[in-house]
């Protein structure tokens, strides 16, 4: 059993540059999440997926887009990179209800 | 707007000892609350989680409260262990929209 699974766990962009950061959870959960981790501020939420078909905008979505493809995938895309957000992101999934968080291991981006 | 914060952001104690960490939230209307561990350079591991409904959860050395009238969450460990060093998050569900926030986590050091 999986889990959450991030790919890629490195990569480095230059300074506009797209790239997508995929996710995958193989636990039939409803909730997909998306977060980025920077020393001192925590997890700040991006963008979410109550369920499939449905994407709302966290704390810190601008810069970003998200594409909820299947129940099972949740991916992120950064049109055009910026310096601002080299960071970790994480994935994270949960089933309906109050339920356990599941997080990915993270991929780490830095854009220079 | 739900916010998360933990105090102390890091703690360094003397191995053995219990210990006390501590998380509280803004608004009372918390659905969940769980607590994870983090190591450097790692994904999140959750430890435990309460409902709502719950007052506490116990595994092992860790016991997890929730007091929702007074926003806290406090995680105990008891007889500390080196291998306890890591940072703690805790967070949740916060409102009907299956949002999870977490706070930025304390950075615990157990010394040999």
């Amino acid at each position: 059993n999986a889990g959450v699974t991030q790919t890629p766990k490195f990569q480095v962009l230059k300074t506009g540059q797209s790239m997508t950061l995929q996710c995958a959870q193989d636990m039939n959960h409803n909730s997909m999440y998306w977060y980025r981790q920077d020393p001192g501020m925590g997890l700040r939420l991006i963008y979410y997926s109550a369920s499939e078909g449905t994407t709302d905008k966290g704390e810190v979505p601008n810069g970003y887009n998200v594409s909820r493809l299947n129940k099972r995938e949740f991916s992120l895309r950064l049109e055009s990179a910026a310096p601002s957000q080299t960071s970790v992101y994480f994935c994270a999934s949960t089933q309906v209800g109050n339920t356990e968080a599941f997080f990915g291991q993270g991929t780490r981006l830095t854009v220079v | 707007k739900q916010e998360v914060t933990q105090i102390p952001a890091a703690l360094s104690v003397p191995e053995g000892e219990n210990l006390v960490l501590n998380c509280s939230f803004t608004d009372s209307a918390i659905y969940n609350l769980q607590w994870f561990r983090q190591d450097p350079g790692k994904g999140l591991t959750s430890l435990l989680l309460i409902q709502s409904s719950q007052r506490e959860q116990t595994s092992g050395r860790l016991n997890a409260s929730l007091d929702k009238s007074s926003g806290r969450s406090t995680l105990y460990i008891a007889a500390s262990q080196p291998g306890d060093s890591a940072t703690y998050l805790c967070g949740g569900r916060v409102d009907s929209n299956y949002q999870l926030i977490w706070g930025a986590g304390t950075k615990l050091i157990i010394k040999p």
